[in-house]
């Protein structure tokens, strides 16, 4: 049973560019969430997904930042037009469905932008 | 106030020592506790999970105090490798399953 699977590991695009990020949940997982963490600092919470449906955005930057869990497919973390301060690791968790669960972190992706 | 606070330390410890950490958290409605472990530069990990009645795993023991709303980790017998930083979450379970992490406690556990 693969864990979280997260890729690219390492990413690296110029000011303007989009970024485009990807988790695949662990077997069984319909819970996403993304977080973004900046070097020294704690993670933030992005948004939490289920299968086609967005359940919480509240920590998303509204502008720039999408999210998407299909029916088919990885979570897809989308930042388009990227800037310098996005530079950041953005970590994905997957859990069960139903209350207690604990969930379980991908590697994460390291997002560089120069 | 932060949804979930912690003291970021860090608290420098000699092996062997025994250390707690402490973390609030403001939503009542707040239902599931963990404790998750950071290495620098890696993905958070679960080290465990907080039930009302107190647990404990080994070295580690979890508190959970619903009145004062705060829960607890307690090391034992520190040893060099539990040189990290220790994550609290908090889950609610208000029709969202939204997990809320602190910002962490630094440790480091010296010879």
């Amino acid at each position: 049973n693969a864990g979280v699977m997260q890729n690219p590991r390492h990413l690296v695009r110029r000011r303007g560019q989009e970024a485009r990020l990807r988790c695949s949940p662990m077997k069984g997982h319909s819970h996403v969430y993304w977080y973004r963490q900046l070097p020294e600092e704690g993670l933030k919470f992005m948004v939490y997904l289920q299968k086609e449906n967005i359940i919480d955005e509240s920590g998303m930057p509204k502008e720039r930042f999408s999210a998407e869990f299909p029916k088919e497919g990885p979570s897809i973390l989308r930042i388009q037009q990227v800037v310098r301060g996005d530079s950041a690791a953005y970590f994905c968790a997957s859990s069960q469905q139903g209350g207690g669960t604990e969930a379980f972190f991908g590697q994460g992706t390291r997002l560089t932008v120069v | 106030r932060k949804e979930v606070e912690q003291d970021p330390g860090p608290f420098n410890v000699p092996e062997g020592a025994t250390v707690a950490f402490n973390c609030t958290y403001s939503n009542s409605a707040s239902q599931s506790f963990f404790w998750y472990r950071q290495d620098c530069r890696k993905e958070p990990k679960l080290l465990m999970s907080v039930y009302s009645s107190g647990n404990e795993d080994g070295r580690f023991t979890a508190q959970l105090n619903r009145a004062s709303q705060y829960i607890s980790l307690l090391i034992r017998d520190s040893k060099l490798s539990d040189s990290a930083t220790y994550l609290c979450v908090v889950k609610w379970d208000t029709g969202f399953q939204k997990l809320v992490f602190g910002t962490g406690t630094r440790l480091l556990v010296s010879p």
